[in-house]
């Protein structure tokens, strides 16, 4: 029951600002949007949420448009370690559960 | 480091078998959810439990039981264990609503 879409998987270079693209064109206006990611055999990572304004922190910057109807994630210097799959969920404020899709895997390359 | 950890980090078990798992949520947390995650697959969210009761349940058979503990910790118990059980099984504690925070998981291997 995944509310999001994403790209199943895009390349970066080391160094290089990556761009990860979702969509959520369904959301609801008390609904934020979540930013995990998985790196091989850990549990998931939470990096960055929000629900209308962009929002920083050391991780990523979380972009999201005036619509709220897509977001971009954006980690401004890839490094090789930031290579994962990157879940975008959406979240209801009162809402119990993470529902996560098959998500992003980015590979950063040297 | 989330604070969360979970043990055993790898198990065996026999078809039929029963298993528990455990997880000590991060201090200051009183939520704890169970997630299923299958190889190649994005996490499958089993139940939640808030002060020690169940506060919301997932598409699982009732052989996927847990408890939580006054000190927030919690179980999940798995009966009767099948071939598709194999997974990595994770927790995620939180204060409620907020944000939540994941443990390493326990790879569970059903043979």
């Amino acid at each position: 029951d995944a509310k999001t879409t994403q790209p199943t998987s895009m390349d970066c270079a080391e160094g290089r600002a990556a761009n990860l693209p979702c969509n959520h064109s369904t959301i609801s206006g008390n609904e934020y949007v979540y930013w995990y990611r998985q790196i091989h055999s850990q549990g998931p990572q939470y990096i960055i949420h929000g629900l209308k304004n962009n929002e920083t922190n050391e991780m990523a910057s979380l972009i999201i448009t005036e619509d709220r109807k897509s977001s971009t994630l954006i980690l401004p210097h890839a490094t090789l370690r930031d290579t994962a799959v990157y879940y975008c969920i959406v979240r209801g404020g009162g809402d119990y559960k993470l529902s996560f899709g098959a998500g992003t895997t980015v590979t950063v390359r040297a | 480091e989330t604070g969360v950890t979970q043990s055993p980090t790898h198990l065996i078990k026999t078809r039929g078998q029963q298993v528990t798992l455990r997880c000590s949520s991060q201090s200051g947390h009183n939520t704890v959810s169970w997630y299923q995650q299958a190889l190649g697959q994005g996490p499958q969210f089993i139940f939640q439990y808030y002060r020690e009761e169940e506060n919301g349940r997932g598409n699982f058979p009732p052989r996927f039981s847990g408890l939580q503990f006054p000190n927030y910790s919690s179980e999940l118990n798995v009966n009767a264990l099948e071939l598709d059980d194999s997974a990595l099984y994770l927790c995620a504690s939180s204060d409620r609503f907020s944000k939540a925070f994941f443990g390493q998981g326990t790879r569970l291997t059903v043979v």
